[in-house]
């Protein structure tokens, strides 16, 4: 099964400033189709999971344009340009290329 | 607008089967998969399986493979998730979860999740 580590575990943030966070994975994660097949989440206490970015950098519906999403084959980071105060939780990726899925550890940022 | 509802709480023995539902609302039910994915207290989510609302077919988890199934009603647009053989381990929120695109993941949609605890 692919393996997914995140860096940091924790990252405290300062409002306005930008904010980074790694994911990577023990195989490559891209398609033949050429797209790579990793998701980021949001996660606020004692909510559902929220999707920020599918296929490595396309931002779902309605996340705001300071979330993106880079990287390929085992190499992915998430940054925020700017961090609000609503961006706090526990941020995770989860790979889909292979039929077990997988999630990472989880990056808990906090203000 | 597209919606998952799932079933209330549940407080289960060790050695018993509890079994969730997922009532889907907005689309029609059998062009997505419904993916289910559980998280203990404190750990990351782990997927679990799941289910080609049109057809049936199903995928598991090998941690799980034998112990769950998942199930779908069309006429009610329900998909049911059942895990056996209860264990403490078992203590979740049970998520399902649609995805925003035909794709594997992008799972942009999302039941509210059913706190199941197992205790003796």
């Amino acid at each position: 099964d692919i393996v997914m580590t995140q860096s940091p575990l924790s990252l405290p943030v300062t409002p306005g400033e930008p904010a980074s966070i790694s994911c990577r994975s023990t195989q490559s994660l891209q398609h033949s189709n050429g797209y790579n097949y990793l998701d980021w989440y949001l996660q606020k206490p004692g909510q559902s999971p929220r999707l920020l970015i599918f296929l490595g950098s396309n931002r779902a519906s309605g996340v705001p344009d300071r979330f993106t999403g880079s990287g390929s084959g085992t190499d992915f980071t998430l940054k925020i340009s700017r961090v609000e105060a609503e961006d706090v939780g526990t941020y995770y990726c989860m790979q889909s290329l292979q039929p077990q899925l997988t999630f990472g550890p989880g990056t808990k940022v906090e203000i | 607008q597209v919606q998952l509802v799932q079933s209330g709480a549940e407080v289960k023995k060790p050695g018993a089967s509890v079994k969730i539902s997922c009532r889907v609302s907005g689309y029609p039910f059998n062009i997505h998969d419904i993916q289910w994915v559980r998280q203990a207290p404190g750990q990351r989510p782990e997927w679990m399986g799941w289910i080609n609302a049109g057809n049936g077919t199903t995928q598991f988890s090998k941690k799980l493979q034998g112990r769950v199934t998942i199930t779908r009603d069309i006429s009610a647009a329900t998909v049911y998730m059942e895990l056996h053989n209860l264990i403490s381990e078992d203590s979740a929120v049970y998520y399902c979860a649609r995805s925003v695109v035909i794709l594997p993941g992008a799972w942009g949609h999302w039941g509210q999740g059913t706190l199941v605890t197992v205790s003796s």
